[in-house]
């Protein structure tokens, strides 16, 4: 079983349209956990980080259930600027580890 | 301020031969990683600096595979030799040494490795 899990999508969705992703994480020791977005052949960019209260940043809201070990990220208003590929991100924190675990990450296409 | 930079972009070997990337973080991060993204699969992790010294190299899928930061600057990423299976994208990371738990890494643009 993957660590983080994801649906690769892709979601097509019009302009102005809400979508929504989710994301399971399977270590119940993960201590934070991030949105990263990845646009066609380039890096990963930090999107947002997600905490347990839900946490929002303009059209983005992101939500984290800790006791269903679950992550979830809500897009209103769709621009075509949005079309990446969104990757649900955790780490473990432990003693010295302070590593990345990505999930392989959901496409998303802004149609016009 | 530069970001980070990795080189080459892109490198195609055959199978057996050696190939070196190396990654330039930002300067004053501390911490360097490196991940590879093979093809269909999620960005997996291989290894962490902490200045010259290795913090973390869990990741690190054989012993082809040799990492050094001379100097706590740039790091280099060596394969030898390399097998077809290492084809991918090696991304490089840096860090500040006070935020390495904020999730906040900034990611090169990636090496891609094809090995034929």
């Amino acid at each position: 079983r993957k660590e983080v899990e994801q649906d690769p999508g892709p979601f097509n969705v019009p302009e102005g349209a809400t979508v929504a992703f989710n994301c399971t994480y399977s270590n119940s020791a993960s201590q934070s956990f991030f949105w990263y977005r990845q646009d066609c052949r380039k890096e990963p960019k930090l999107l947002m980080s997600v905490y347990s209260s839900g946490n929002e940043d303009g059209r983005f809201t992101a939500q984290l259930n800790r006791a269903s070990q679950y992550i979830s990220l809500l897009i209103r208003d769709s621009k075509l600027s949005d079309s990446a590929t969104y990757l649900c991100v955790v780490s473990l924190l432990d003693t010295g580890r302070r590593a990345l675990t990505f999930g392989s990450g959901t496409r998303l296409q802004v149609q016009p | 301020e530069a970001g980070v930079t990795q080189f080459p972009s892109h490198s195609v070997i055959e199978k057996g031969q050696t190939v070196t990337l190396r990654c330039d973080p930002i300067s004053g991060h501390d911490n360097l990683y490196w991940y590879r993204r093979v093809m269909g699969k999620e960005i997996k992790f291989l290894l962490h600096f902490v200045k010259e010294s290795k913090q973390d190299e869990s990741g690190m899928p054989n012993n082809r595979f040799l990492a050094e930061r001379t100097g706590g600057t740039y790091s280099t990423l060596k394969v030898q030799p390399a097998e077809l299976e290492d084809s991918g994208v090696y991304f490089c990371a840096s860090s500040h040494m006070t935020s390495p738990n904020t999730g906040e890494l900034f990611f090169g643009e990636g090496s891609r490795l094809t090995v034929l």
